[in-house]
């Protein structure tokens, strides 16, 4: 079945500083899978970050950037400099031929001012 | 406003208790989900419902059952509880079941079974 693995479980990042926040997939349906990051922020749910359905093209949000890398079969978010009111969980996840979403393990990012 | 509300937001019940936790959403979505997540692990899928009174198991299914009445109402039953569905619990809704539709997450359900 389809997989998505976050190596980091926790990340602490300065304020300022960047970060990258790994994500790999296993997808087993021809022609997909959907690439999403989704952010849940303290005491709230999960909310869409970003999405890129197509191998190659980029998405963005909130300064935040994703890669759908078809080759290397991964989708590592990324942001240039931190704030501290970027502290959440991040998950990535996709959607296979299914129709239905799989999650990562999360990754708390923790920013310190 | 769109939104997706769970209630309770906290529980706590003793083992063998019946649990029920409800779902609302104001979106008209067609398709809904309950999901729980535990420490290290992603958001498991456990039941989703494509529309009223029709559901369909997720991946973890055992010790669950739901029941979706209204287009916009989804519950999920807990009959005789077990100490190993402690566990955060959340529902989520979406416009339909296609590939790269938007999924809004409720805040959560942290329940406890002692």
């Amino acid at each position: 079945g389809d997989s998505v693995t976050q190596t980091e479980g926790q990340v602490t990042v300065s304020e300022s500083k960047s970060l990258i926040i790994n994500c790999t997939y296993s997808a087993t349906s021809i022609g997909y899978p959907n690439l999403f990051w989704y952010v849940r922020y303290p005491g709230e749910g999960l909310q869409l970050l970003l999405k890129v359905i197509t191998a190659g093209q980029k998405g963005s949000s909130r300064g935040f950037e994703a890669t759908y890398n078809k080759e290397a079969t991964s989708f590592h978010l990324q942001k240039a400099s931190v704030q501290e009111s970027d502290s959440a969980v991040y998950y990535c996840a996709l959607t296979g031929g299914n129709n239905k979403l799989t999650f990562g393990q999360g990754t708390v990012l923790s920013v310190i001012p | 406003d769109m939104k997706v509300t769970q209630m309770p937001r906290y529980l706590i019940k003793r083992m063998g208790e019946n649990v029920l936790l409800e779902c609302g959403q104001d979106m008209s979505h067609e398709t809904m989900y309950w999901y729980r997540q535990d420490p290290g692990l992603g958001l498991q899928l456990i039941y989703i419902s494509y529309d009223v009174d029709s559901n369909s198991e997720g991946d973890i299914p055992k010790g669950y059952r739901v029941s979706r009445k209204k287009r916009e109402h989804f519950s999920l039953i807990l009959d005789s509880a077990k100490t190993n569905q402690t566990s955060v619990y959340f529902c989520a809704s979406s416009l339909s079941l296609t590939g790269n539709t938007e999924v809004f997450f409720g805040k959560g359900t942290r329940l406890t079974v002692v």
